[in-house]
């Protein structure tokens, strides 16, 4: 089984929508991420939590929210879907008492369009 | 502008061929030097990393910094079709990872 999953893998959704994407980890990581990727612009940081108490903002958060509900689950939610949030959405994971806790491990990412 | 700076590409090279990957960076409090390789349709994927300036090789694989001159650098011998994918550097600080574009990378048999 992988150790990061996402859902859904695929969804198309209609402007104004709800939207919440999930992520989920056995990794045992205490730090989760949540990045989307645009063609031509590499990937950009959107909310990050070191633990499940601690949530900050990426480069580009305005029209997303997030939610910690464990160690295990990062769940990232857009209130009102417009069609330039329409992207690739990865989750990662890291942990911090490794030696390496900068070394991000990835999900298979989720394809979202906006309709 | 971009804290990383990575040229797109496309490159498209022989089976075989030396290739160069590039990066330039402005923030200097990067500490570790990340390679994320990328398949079509997949999550990126950690290839190596460097700690601070020099090299380090790992197989057909070298990554190099120069933090002098901010210059980041991947090299793969002798490279095969399998090696066609996208190639992020990533510089990280405070736990975060900076992401260049990437350089989408065809090696054609």
């Amino acid at each position: 089984d992988a150790d990061v999953t996402q859902t859904p893998r695929n969804r198309i959704t209609k402007t104004g929508k709800r939207i919440m994407l999930e992520c989920s980890q056995t990794k045992g990581h205490d730090r989760m991420y949540w990045y989307r990727q645009d063609p031509g612009l590499g990937l950009r940081l959107i909310y990050y939590s070191f633990d499940v108490k601690d949530i900050n903002k990426g480069e580009i958060s305005d029209g997303y929210s997030v939610s910690r509900q464990a160690q295990a689950k990062f769940s990232l939610s857009l209130e009102s879907a417009i069609p330039n949030q329409t992207a690739l959405y990865f989750c990662a994971t890291s942990d911090s008492t490794s030696g390496e806790s900068d070394t991000q491990y990835f999900g298979p990412g989720t394809r979202l369009t906006v309709l | 502008q971009k804290e990383v700076e990575q040229d797109p590409g496309p490159l498209s090279v022989p089976e075989g061929a030396i290739v160069s990957l590039n990066c330039t960076y402005s923030n200097s409090a990067f500490q570790y030097f990340m390679w994320y390789r990328q398949y079509s349709r997949k999550g990126p994927e950690l290839l190596m990393y460097t700690y601070s300036s020099g090299n380090k090789e790992d197989g057909r694989f070298t990554a190099q910094v120069d933090k002098s001159s901010k210059y980041i650098s991947l090299f793969i011998r002798d490279s095969q079709p399998s090696d066609s994918a996208t190639y992020l550097c990533a510089p990280t600080t405070l736990g975060r990872l900076y992401f260049g574009r990437g350089t989408q990378l065809t090696v054609w048999p």
